[in-house]
């Protein structure tokens, strides 16, 4: 079946810490490719997005994703956390116009 | 994001009673989706719309029903709520010019 997999389920780290969070997909063909962030309480915000172009893709509040086409993944980063990065975070696929979603990965920052 | 706004945001049913949640969007857009949440699972489709006169199921619609009032409105009816409906809902819209979507602040619901 046609999926979306974070590799992580809840991290773990101090602020400074660089983060990198794991997300692959199994969808065939051209697929536009996203990581939305639910910080506690609010609702799911997107963070950065990918359609086309320059594979390293830049999105708000210093995060970066990164998609390697042979490698079905697009993998999130931030070289430097801050507390306020306490969420979760999901990555999604839509290969037509339906948004599918990975489970998440719960990041907690600690001071 | 206040473009997008859902009613409730936390509501209390028995099991068996038919409730309706409700979502507006003023962003002008045409498509509406419903999703559901639950821990560890992410975020899963019930069901989208995009167009008044378009409804389809999305992967987990059985038990749930709706209606696109209008562009601006898309409701979603749980005919006899039951326990395993406990969940966060979460209304989301889009343009047919591009696929970003855009969530409301999400309903949360608990079948009793």
């Amino acid at each position: 079946a046609q999926s979306v997999s974070q590799h992580n389920h809840h991290v773990i780290l101090s602020e400074a810490a660089s983060l990198e969070l794991g997300c692959n997909y199994s969808y065939g063909g051209t697929v536009n490719l996203f990581w939305y962030v639910q910080y506690p309480g609010q609702h799911l915000q997107l963070l950065l997005k990918y359609f086309s172009g320059d594979p390293l893709v830049k999105g708000i509040k210093g995060f970066e994703a990164e998609f390697i086409k042979s490698k079905f993944s697009f993998n999130l980063r931030k070289p430097s956390v801050q507390w306020s990065d306490t969420a979760e975070y999901f990555c999604a696929v839509t290969p037509d116009y339906k948004l599918s979603f990975g489970a998440g990965t719960t990041v907690t920052v600690r001071a | 994001d206040a473009d997008v706004t859902q009613t409730p945001r936390n509501r209390i049913t028995k099991t068996g009673k038919r409730i309706m949640l409700e979502c507006s969007q003023t962003k002008g857009h045409d498509r509406m989706y419903w999703y559901r949440q639950d821990p560890g699972l992410g975020l899963r489709l019930i069901y989208y719309s995009f167009d008044v006169k378009d409804i389809n199921k999305g992967e987990i619609s059985d038990g749930y029903s709706v209606s696109r009032q209008a562009q601006a409105k898309f409701s979603l009816s749980l005919e006899s709520a039951i326990p395993n409906q406990t969940a966060l809902y979460f209304c989301a819209t889009s343009d047919s010019t591009q696929e970003t979507q855009y969530f409301g602040p999400g309903t949360r619901l608990l079948v009793l």
